[in-house]
């Protein structure tokens, strides 16, 4: 166990909805990243935040968001969905912004969405 | 444009051999690497790391060596256990940082017992 939460475990929407999902880092982590991991695919990094302030872009669609709360709670939200999102939406954290080699990301179980 | 990869999307070994899990990048501004090892139902987990300015790094029974004139580095694992079977993903980054780390696509090794 990680200590890295994500909710739900699975997922299943109709394409063109909206979805949320949640991530909640180790104690004491600051940073949280979001990645996709499509069929086939490696793990695309999306987008970290760094105590409530975006740090770093990857891929990341325009349909995509996310944000950091005030108790460190991330949340990714995914809106107009195509069947091609369908993946694994995995969240890490560590506890600085990722500086230094020693700054670890851990991961969560990850959210497997399916869009129909 | 893939700029770390994996050739080799399984891998099998006997329990006690070694096994060699190879990876190669195509982006020469990457300077730290790291594996990572992921169980199914589970997220992935940091295994070992190497900077670009050693070419071993050592942790039990887990050596990754990089090899930078060939944009190569490989994880070896002496002696393979059955529960070393898993999927292995090969990462990098720029400017060592431990953020925007770009992955390979994995390789699922198993360990026969």
């Amino acid at each position: 166990d990680s200590g890295v939460t994500q909710t739900p475990k699975h997922l299943i929407t109709a394409t063109g909805q909206r979805v949320t999902l949640r991530c909640s880092p180790r104690s004491g982590d600051l940073s949280v990243y979001w990645y996709q991991q499509s069929l086939d695919q490696g793990l695309q990094f999306l987008i970290q935040y760094y105590n409530g302030e975006e740090r770093a872009k990857g891929n990341i669609l325009e349909r995509f968001s996310a944000q950091q709360f005030p108790d460190l709670h991330s949340e990714l939200n995914l809106s107009s969905l195509e069947l091609g999102d369908s993946a694994l939406y995995f969240c890490a954290s560590s506890v600085g912004p990722g500086a230094g080699e020693e700054d670890t990301q851990y991961f969560g179980p990850g959210t497997r969405l399916t869009v129909l | 444009d893939q700029q770390v990869k994996q050739n080799s999307p399984s891998l099998s070994v006997q329990e006690g051999r070694i096994s060699i899990l190879n990876c190669d990048y195509t982006n020469s501004m990457f300077d730290y690497f790291l594996w990572y090892k992921k169980y199914p139902a589970e997220g992935p987990t940091f295994l070992i790391s190497i900077s670009s300015i050693k070419d071993k790094n050592e942790d039990g029974r887990f050596t990754v060596f990089l090899n930078k004139s060939a944009k190569h580095l490989s994880l070896h694992i002496v002696p393979s256990q059955p529960g070393d079977s898993a999927v292995y993903f090969c990462a990098a980054s720029r400017g060592g940082s431990n953020y925007k780390l770009t992955f390979g696509k994995g390789t699922l090794l198993t360990v026969n017992p």
